[in-house]
């Protein structure tokens, strides 16, 4: 019930490619969702996030489509940059100021 | 934005002994401090919420003996973990949230411990 399910677990995309990570979760009284950018050996930075009121929120390169009905949500990454290398993760909570769950993560290499 | 510093970076230490983990929240006050670990190529794991003035909440399986606690102030939080063995060895790293600024969790750089 808590679980949110990431996928995929890796990820290769050309330069300029849109990679789409995307995340499933069965507890409807989730109401936050953003998404974490890591890089190796560093804390994970807030991309993006979301409330389900909205289906869609665009912040840069980066959007996340929301689909409450299906309880789903994905990342895509617009114009992706061999920068944009790093480990994504998905992530829900319940309320304001109560505990991340996260996915499992994906990691995302972007070929030049 | 929200800035949350933690410190040290990386620390060895010998089995057997205590390495504190300090987390601060610079630029906000965080009555609400989480601390997650994190195995090489895998997600972070909750381990516990630390509310400052009163008593952590551990996750299901986590050690409060081993991993002490200490939210002190509103803008630190420390976490100590105890007897320290090489199964400790990971990456440890704290959140914190700024309620003025709504939902986004700040996560601090993370601190590598490494028991030898």
């Amino acid at each position: 019930q808590q679980q949110v399910k990431q996928s995929p677990q890796s990820l290769i995309v050309q330069k300029g490619g849109i990679p789409i990570i995307n995340c499933a979760y069965e507890n409807t009284a989730f109401d936050y969702f953003p998404w974490y950018q890591q890089f190796p050996g560093k804390g994970p930075a807030l991309l993006i996030a979301i409330r389900p009121d909205v289906s869609e929120k665009k912040e840069g390169r980066f959007t996340i489509s929301f689909n409450k009905s299906a309880k789903q949500f994905s990342l895509h990454i617009m114009d992706s940059q061999p920068g944009d290398s790093a480990t994504y993760f998905c992530a829900a909570s319940i309320g304001n100021g109560n505990k991340l769950v996260f996915g499992a993560g994906t990691i995302l290499r972007v070929k030049s | 934005g929200a800035v949350v510093s933690q410190h040290p970076s990386w620390v060895i230490c010998k089995s057997g002994t205590s390495v504190k983990i300090e987390c601060r929240s610079l630029d906000f006050q965080a009555t609400t401090m989480f601390w997650y670990r994190q195995f090489p190529k895998q997600s972070l794991m909750l381990m516990a919420t630390s509310n400052e003035g009163s008593k952590a909440t551990y996750e299901q399986g986590v050690e409060k003996d081993k991993f002490l606690i200490n939210h002190a102030s509103l803008t630190l939080s420390t976490l100590t973990v105890t007897s320290a063995h090489p199964e400790d060895s990971s990456f440890y790293i704290c959140s914190a949230r700024d309620p003025d600024r709504g939902y986004g969790y700040t996560f601090g750089s993370g601190t590598r411990l490494t028991v030898v």
